[in-house]
């Protein structure tokens, strides 16, 4: 079983809202990411969980916080959002981060 | 230059036909490659994943790595509809960071 599961599937905040996405796995990997998608683009890489540490930020800016409370679970906190942050949210998981990563489904989100 | 060059398409080919897709990258420590398919508004599913050079097979799909050309390419035979997607080829050194290509449209016409 290869699946990562992600919820919510949609969510529509305003800009002085406060959420979170939550991404889940449960096939032992120990390296998660967060990736963003815009409309007709590839994914692009927001942060790396290595063994419930981040040890990769790609220069992110601080409305958006993530979490790793344990090795299945990881979160995405949300607060003060642009409208052009709006995209698809995607989580995606590897075993020990050198091998394949598989993802979700992604959360698509959208900020008024 | 972008490190991951990828044709976006469309690509339209009739049904039954043999789709070539292509990357070329200029990242020589590139040692991981991937191709995963993404269907409007889902998450991209794995396809295939090749370390280092070669070839692979599955099922309908062949993967082909050259590193001397710094040349990736996914063949799906006997292409069907439901093949209608986005291709992403995705390439890291170190397994952690993917970069992917612009990620190409298919369109198979029945």
């Amino acid at each position: 079983d290869t699946e990562v599961t992600q919820t919510p599937k949609h969510l529509v905040m305003g800009m002085t809202n406060k959420k979170s996405l939550k991404c889940e796995q449960h096939m032992g990997h120990r390296a998660m990411y967060w990736y963003k998608q815009k409309a007709k683009k590839p994914p692009e890489l927001m942060f790396v969980y290595s063994y419930e540490k981040l040890s990769i930020n790609e220069s992110v800016p601080s409305r958006f916080s993530p979490e790793c409370p344990n090795s299945s679970l990881l979160n995405l906190h949300l607060h003060a959002l642009q409208p052009e942050d709006s995209a698809l949210y995607l989580c995606a998981s590897s075993q020990t981060g050198r091998e394949t990563q598989y993802f979700g489904p992604g959360t698509r989100l959208l900020v008024l | 230059q972008k490190e991951v060059e990828q044709d976006p398409g469309p690509l339209s080919v009739p049904e039954g036909a043999i789709v070539s897709l292509n990357c070329t990258y200029s990242n020589s420590a590139f040692q991981y490659f991937m191709w995963y398919r993404q269907y409007s508004r889902k998450g991209p599913e794995l396809l295939m994943y090749t370390y280092s050079s070669g070839n692979k097979e599955d099922g309908r799909f062949t993967a082909q790595v050259d590193k001397s050309s710094k040349y990736i390419s996914l063949f799906i035979r006997d292409s069907q509809p439901s093949d209608s997607a986005t291709y992403l080829c995705a390439m890291s050194a170190d397994g952690n960071k993917l970069v992917f290509g612009a990620g190409t449209i298919l369109r198979v016409k029945s």
